[in-house]
């Protein structure tokens, strides 16, 4: 069965402290890769599309790299406003329209 | 350029009640996907749909549950007789292409319906 595992479910971050969040996959055959946003009370926010291994993407202070197990979403010099839930997601070949989702990353920087 | 909407953002419903959850894709967007979310769990694919057609419905209850998306108005979610379990965020995502093979498809989601059942 497909599955999406997302490490650590908590992570608290002095400002400043970079760091990085783990996405685990297994699915038969991978169309894409996503990472979300998600702020309380608000729907995910797109941040990243990764479609095969070695590929990166960044964005301000996020950069996500993908391999052909996991991909890892590198938070340099978090800002308090970084704090949100990150969410992994994974569509693959043979499951047609689904996007398989993790159950996030809770991120906290402090001030 | 309105994003996806969703009302309402608050439904409260009693035991044995009719929910209608609302969704308009953003402009453009043919494709509807609807997610359930329970606290300290992973969004769960209910269905997928385009303008008049169920595509999968795999992730949806067997019961009580339905969906559709006709060709003029939002989307609309419908759970009939409600229970406690349902309590849940409802989210609602569009996209503009299918999954045949083009590498610019990402999901874009409202702000969600939080459903209550007393």
């Amino acid at each position: 069965e497909d599955q999406v595992t997302q490490s650590p479910e908590a992570l608290r971050l002095q400002e400043g402290e970079s760091s990085s969040l783990n996405c685990s996959y297994t699915v038969s055959g991978l169309r894409g890769l996503f990472w979300y946003r998600q702020d309380p009370g608000k729907g995910p926010e797109f941040l990243f599309t990764l479609y095969s291994a070695g590929e990166e993407k960044e964005k301000e202070r996020l950069k996500a790299t993908l391999t052909k197990k996991e991909s890892f979403l590198h938070i340099t010099a978090p800002k308090p406003e970084d704090s949100a839930t990150y969410l992994c997601a994974v569509q693959a070949t043979n499951t047609g329209n689904q996007f398989y989702f993790g159950t996030g990353t809770s991120l906290t920087v402090i001030p | 350029n309105a994003g996806v909407m969703q009302n309402p953002r608050h439904l409260v419903r009693r035991r044995g009640q009719e929910a209608r959850l609302r969704c308009s894709p953003m402009k453009g967007h043919s494709h509807v996907y609807w997610y359930r979310q329970l606290p300290e769990e992973g969004l769960k694919f209910m269905v997928y749909l385009q303008k008049e057609n169920i595509i999968d419905e795999s992730g949806m209850p067997k019961e009580r549950f339905s969906a559709e998306f006709p060709k003029e108005g939002p989307s609309i979610l419908r759970i009939q007789q409600v229970v406690r379990g349902d309590s849940a965020a409802y989210f609602c995502a569009s996209s503009s292409t299918s999954w045949t093979g083009f590498r610019n498809e990402k999901l874009f989601f409202g702000s969600g319906t939080q459903l209550s059942v007393l």
